[in-house]
């Protein structure tokens, strides 16, 4: 089936620097992405939407001058955290729309700790 | 509000155990995934449903969409199958997600 994958799985950083989470369809083209992030005991919460060659857009409460989205092509995303703080620290997931049957694929996670 | 509802939410049982794990939401989907996340985070996505039965080995998903309700079985249960197990929806109206707060799955040797 198809696979999404997301790079990289876990990253330690220092607060205030930027981190780059990389989200890729292996085998299928994805005009639509979605970031959603996790904290402990909690659900998954939509971040944004992801549209290759246009701005993502962002849910309410999500700052997108801090998470930046791009979307350069059909088959990758990125989320980058800038200035990260502890409070940033959680579990990243993007899922990818397959355009053809209309099917969305879920990457393992990124999960992210800022010290 | 639209919404989405998982139960139990806290499950233990012994090995060999049939378990069943449900979905309920509150207006029309397009589609329903049922998910698994294992201690270090990761998720696996194990059934995309949008009407009937699926199985995969020891797993089984149906849907019924007209009570809007979705149900996970496991069968023979393992302690490898300790996980949450969650439930995310796509509403009829958009194309994004919605999940349900999961189940914590224990299976007691």
């Amino acid at each position: 089936g198809a696979v999404v994958s997301q790079h990289p799985s876990w990253v330690i950083c220092k607060s205030g620097t930027s981190v780059k989470i990389e989200c890729r369809s292996l085998d299928f083209q994805a005009t639509t992405m979605f970031w959603y992030r996790q904290f402990p005991k909690q659900s998954l919460m939509l971040m944004a939407t992801s549209n290759e060659g246009s701005k993502a857009t962002y849910e309410q409460g999500v700052e997108k001058d801090k998470f930046l989205i791009n979307h350069a092509s059909l088959t990758l995303s990125t989320l980058t955290v800038t200035s990260a703080h502890p409070e940033d620290s959680s579990f990243y997931i993007c899922s990818a729309r397959e355009v053809i049957t209309d099917t969305q694929y879920f990457g393992p996670g990124t999960r992210l700790t800022v010290l | 509000k639209n919404e989405v509802e998982q139960s139990p939410q806290n499950l233990t049982a012994q090995e060999g155990e049939f378990i069943t794990i449900n979905c309920s939401y509150s207006v029309g989907i397009s589609a329903l995934h049922w998910l698994q996340q294992h201690p270090g985070g990761g998720i696996v996505s194990l059934f995309m449903l949008s009407s009937g039965k699926k199985k995969h080995g020891r797993l089984i998903a149906t849907i019924n969409i007209q009570e809007k309700h979705s149900s996970l079985h496991i069968t023979a249960s393992h302690p490898r199958d300790s996980a949450v197990y969650i439930c995310a929806v796509r509403w009829n109206t958009g194309n994004q997600f919605y999940f349900g707060t999961g189940t914590s799955l224990t299976v007691i040797p």
